[in-house]
């Protein structure tokens, strides 16, 4: 089964309007964390967000919030006042705290377009 | 300026051939990794290390091959027994292995294969 499921393969938005980009997650281990990284063309991964699985609240950086919803394992990332910049890949990321190491594990990504 | 370097940045390789794709961090991370990327898919994990003269293999390491002589390199050998190594290999590192450390990457290295 698939640990790291983005549904939404391409999406468009106007710009300065809020963008929603899903993320589902599979996991019995009750200590996690979910990272968003955004892609550009360039190919480099520049990290976002995070939330750990016992964060009370939501977490925000910027632009960036973190809809996250336990119960539903899903961590929705919104992106808010869309720039002309943000069009990418946008990548959703868990790591289970009972690995061995600290690997994360990866969905397949979301391409945000930004419209003028 | 902290972070991490990769080089080449495409690099080019006849079938046969071995190839090394460096890797060089100056953030002072204890842990280091390899991730592949296909197109139009996320990254899988090819090795990890923790500490110098320590690494793990992760989820696709058969055909690759790495060292981790110095705390801030890891480089990372495709060699031939790689049966399609064209694709965009990202190197990472953090602190450390454990807690909430997140990952910080390099801008890649685009292999092709002739």
């Amino acid at each position: 089964a698939q640990k790291i499921t983005q549904t939404q393969p391409g999406m468009f938005v106007q710009e300065k309007e809020a963008v929603t980009l899903d993320c589902t997650y599979d996991t019995s281990d009750p200590s996690y964390g979910l990272f968003w990284y955004k892609q550009p063309s360039s190919g480099e991964m520049i990290f976002l967000i995070y939330q750990g699985s016992y964060d009370q609240q939501n977490a925000t950086e910027g632009r960036y919030s973190l809809n996250f919803q336990k119960a539903r394992k899903s961590a929705n990332l919104v992106i808010s006042a869309s720039q002309l910049g943000d069009s990418a890949m946008y990548f959703c990321a868990m790591r289970e705290m009972n690995n061995a190491g600290n690997m994360l594990t990866f969905g397949g990504g979301t391409r945000l377009m930004v419209k003028p | 300026d902290g972070g991490i370097t990769q080089s080449p940045k495409y690099l080019f390789r006849k079938e046969g051939q071995n190839v090394t794709l460096s890797c060089e961090q100056n953030l002072n991370h204890d842990a280091m990794y390899w991730y592949r990327q296909d197109p139009g898919q996320g990254l899988r994990l090819i090795y990890y290390s923790q500490i110098v003269n320590d690494f793990q293999k992760g989820d696709i390491a058969e055909g690759y091959s790495v060292s981790r002589e110095k705390k801030e390199s890891f480089p990372l050998t495709v060699t031939s027994a790689q049966k399609n190594p064209t694709a965009f290999y990202l190197c990472a590192s953090s602190l450390d292995l454990t807690g909430t450390d997140t990952q910080y990457f390099g801008p890649g290295t685009r292999l092709t294969v002739l």
